[in-house]
């Protein structure tokens, strides 16, 4: 089965500050890999999908990128309603989440 | 407007069964792939079963394979997923979504605890 890992599981940073929360694939998944934020006490919104395309709606300060089995979601100017925990998703082969990254305001 | 909403949650024991149901509305329900995906509390996310957009094609995690039975009407645009022999481990919240690349779109979850 296909891992993918996110080897953070926390993160602070500043209002206005440019974010990259990674997730590492096992193997090769192409372009399979879509971004997740999720709030507390709601569902998982759609932010990128296809590894860099951006899903309807969401702010063009987040940006995803790919570099081999390598995934980025970038946030280029931190805001007080981006905080929450963010997810990546394979399904390249079945689906595998990422364990999540909490992003926090410091 | 995409709305998918979850029912049919709630407190079931060990060993005993629960459906849980999903009504879609906003789109063509029987053009589109679906899926369950579950999250126990304070825990992340997890893939349980797709469903293909006409119902021939079923997929399942291995933790529930032979227990849960993911299926859909499309007369009534509902997707189903029948629990059986339930385990305090599949306590969690179960989303349904509706797949294209990726879950696109979410209910707002619905809550299965199982304990004595």
């Amino acid at each position: 089965d296909i891992q993918m890992t996110q080897s953070l599981a926390s993160l602070s940073a500043s209002l206005e500050e440019i974010v990259t929360i990674t997730c590492q694939a096992s193997q090769d998944i192409g372009n399979w890999l879509a971004w997740y934020q999720q709030k507390p006490g709601k569902s998982p919104q759609l932010l990128i999908h296809s590894a860099t395309s951006l899903a309807d709606g969401i702010p063009s300060r987040f940006s995803g990128s790919r570099s081999g089995t390598q995934y980025s979601l970038k946030i280029s100017r931190l805001q007080v309603e981006d905080t929450g925990i963010y997810y990546c998703l394979q399904r390249y082969s079945k689906y595998t989440f990422g364990a999540g990254t909490k992003l926090e305001l410091k | 407007e995409v709305q998918l909403v979850e029912s049919g949650g709630g407190l079931v024991q060990p060993g005993r069964s629960m459906k849980l149901s999903c009504a879609a509305s906003g789109f063509t329900f029987n053009n589109y792939d679906m899926a369950w995906v579950c999250q126990a509390p304070k825990k992340g996310l997890e893939w349980v079963a797709t469903i293909s957009y006409d119902g021939s094609s079923t997929y399942y995690r291995d933790s529930v394979k032979g227990r849960f039975t993911i299926s859909r009407d499309n007369a009534k645009s509902t997707l189903y997923l029948q629990m059986d022999s339930l385990r305090s481990e599949d306590t969690a919240t179960y989303y349904c979504a509706r797949v294209s690349t990726c879950f696109d779109y979410w209910g707002q979850g619905v809550m299965v605890t199982v304990s004595s």
